[in-house]
């Protein structure tokens, strides 16, 4: 069973549309994160979520907006998409993010959305 | 600011001993991790260090001195396999994960 997953994994669109990534975890973790990795492969975190507090990183422009159905599901919508968010873009989770047991702040990762702006 | 240095590129041998150094400089520190991310692949956890020393894992091996703000990942007897980026994460003052950009490492024969 895959314990992070999303949909699609190849996602090719135009400048101008709007599209949405799902993520879905079936670890019973309470946090759940968006990361965008450029072509440098750097990671840069876009928002951590639980079912207390959204995260946003300021850097993130609001076209991005993280929608979260339930506990278990994180989905990403971008909306008027251009060139440079051409990235592939990975969900995590993590079990505890609340500071009580920072060990279980592992993240585990989804196997990532390759997006593609033409 | 915070900030998270690691060599861009190692090369080692097959069969070979390599360490991947990172440095720190965070607001706060809750831990270390080490991810390894093989090409097109997500990343995947190797590791977590708290307190200082040496946790040994199989071929694997993670170090912290949380005075030098500085870890180390050692990998013994490499394999092919072993070529891929490790990417070095702190856990922050606010439980933030702060990442570096990664050491891709290239094992030749």
């Amino acid at each position: 069973d895959t314990a992070v997953s999303q949909t699609p994994k190849y996602l090719v669109t135009q400048m101008g549309n709007d599209k949405s990534i799902k993520c879905e975890q079936n670890l019973g973790h309470d946090t759940m994160y968006w990361y965008k990795q450029d072509s440098k492969k750097f990671l840069k975190i876009m928002f951590s979520y639980n079912n207390k507090e959204l995260i946003i990183n300021e850097t993130v422009p609001n076209r991005f907006s993280p929608k979260s159905p339930d506990k278990a599901h994180l989905n990403l919508h971008i909306n008027s998409l251009e060139l440079g968010d051409s990235a592939v873009y990975f969900c995590a989770s993590s079990q505890d993010n609340n500071g009580l047991a920072a060990s279980t702040d592992t993240q585990y990762f989804g196997p990532g959305t390759r997006l593609t702006v033409l | 600011g915070q900030n998270i240095d690691q060599p861009t590129e190692m090369t080692a041998t097959e069969g070979a001993i390599v360490q991947i150094n990172c440095t720190y400089q965070t607001s706060g520190f809750n831990g270390l991790f080490w991810y390894q991310q093989h090409a097109g692949e997500a990343p995947t956890f190797l590791s977590y260090n708290v307190l200082d020393g040496l946790e040994e894992k199989g071929r694997f091996s993670s170090f912290l001195s949380r005075s030098k703000g500085y870890s180390y990942l050692l990998l013994k007897e490499l394999q092919m396999k072993d070529s891929a980026s490790y990417l070095c994460a702190v856990l922050d003052s606010n439980y933030q994960l702060i990442w570096g950009a990664g050491t891709k490492l290239i094992i030749k024969p």
